[in-house]
């Protein structure tokens, strides 16, 4: 299984709503990561997990709440959105550096959520 | 502040034509240099680059990484029609945890 999967592939919202993005791996990956992407730009980091610890924060405002309940799960919820963060959000996993060869440190992307605030 | 730049940022080929892209970066501990492929949704994953002036190559796709002049090359050659993507280029840092620093991407547009 080679596989991040992220849940739900589509997701639309009001600004009073809380919502949660769930994404999972089984590859044994210790550190996972949620990456926002606008259209036409490139994914910016959010916040980084290593060994179920949150490692990187960046500096996203609170109306989103990560969450690493286990080494294979990763959620993000989100309350009192803006339409501004209507984004692809992207969930990645891989090994920590150091743990193994440098080559098997390489991002795992899931499909990502659309994620649409009315 | 680190920073990774893409050129260019639109090409657009016909099919059987070679492409280059080009990433320069300027970064603090760098540790390697990735490319990935976006066509609609989830990036895949194509190159991963350590060592200066080894280039590493899957079928028509080939990379390459000049750490002293901090960029690196992708080479399509041959291309067709489903090369069309965003082309990103990353660089991995390590900041307490790893993170991969994006490039704006080059969207690339290969006619028939």
């Amino acid at each position: 299984d080679t596989e991040v999967t992220q849940t739900p592939k589509h997701l639309v919202m009001g600004m009073t709503n809380k919502k949660s993005l769930k994404c999972e791996q089984h590859m044994g990956h210790r550190a996972m990561y949620w990456y926002k992407q606008k259209a036409k730009k490139p994914p910016e980091l959010m916040f980084v997990y290593s060994y179920e610890k949150l490692s990187i924060n960046e500096s996203v405002p609170s109306r989103f709440s990560p969450e690493c309940p286990n080494s294979s799960l990763l959620n993000l919820h989100l309350h009192a959105l803006q339409p501004e963060d209507s984004a692809l959000y992207l969930c990645a996993s891989n090994t920590p550096p150091g743990q193994t060869t440098q080559t098997n440190e390489k991002l795992f992307f899931g499909s990502g959520t659309q994620l649409s605030v009315l | 502040e680190d920073k990774v730049v893409q050129s260019p940022l639109s090409l657009v080929v016909h099919e059987g034509d070679t492409v280059t892209l080009n990433c320069s970066y300027e970064v603090t501990n760098f540790r390697s240099l990735l490319w990935y492929k976006q066509e609609k949704k989830a990036p895949t994953f194509l190159f991963m680059l350590t060592s200066s002036g080894i280039e590493k190559k899957s079928g028509r796709l080939s990379s390459i990484l000049d750490k002293k002049e901090l960029f690196s090359i992708l080479n399509i050659t041959a291309t067709q029609t489903g090369d069309s993507a965003v082309y990103l280029c990353a660089a991995q840092i390590i900041q307490g945890a790893q993170k991969l620093v994006f490039g704006q991407g080059t969207r690339l547009t290969i006619n028939p």
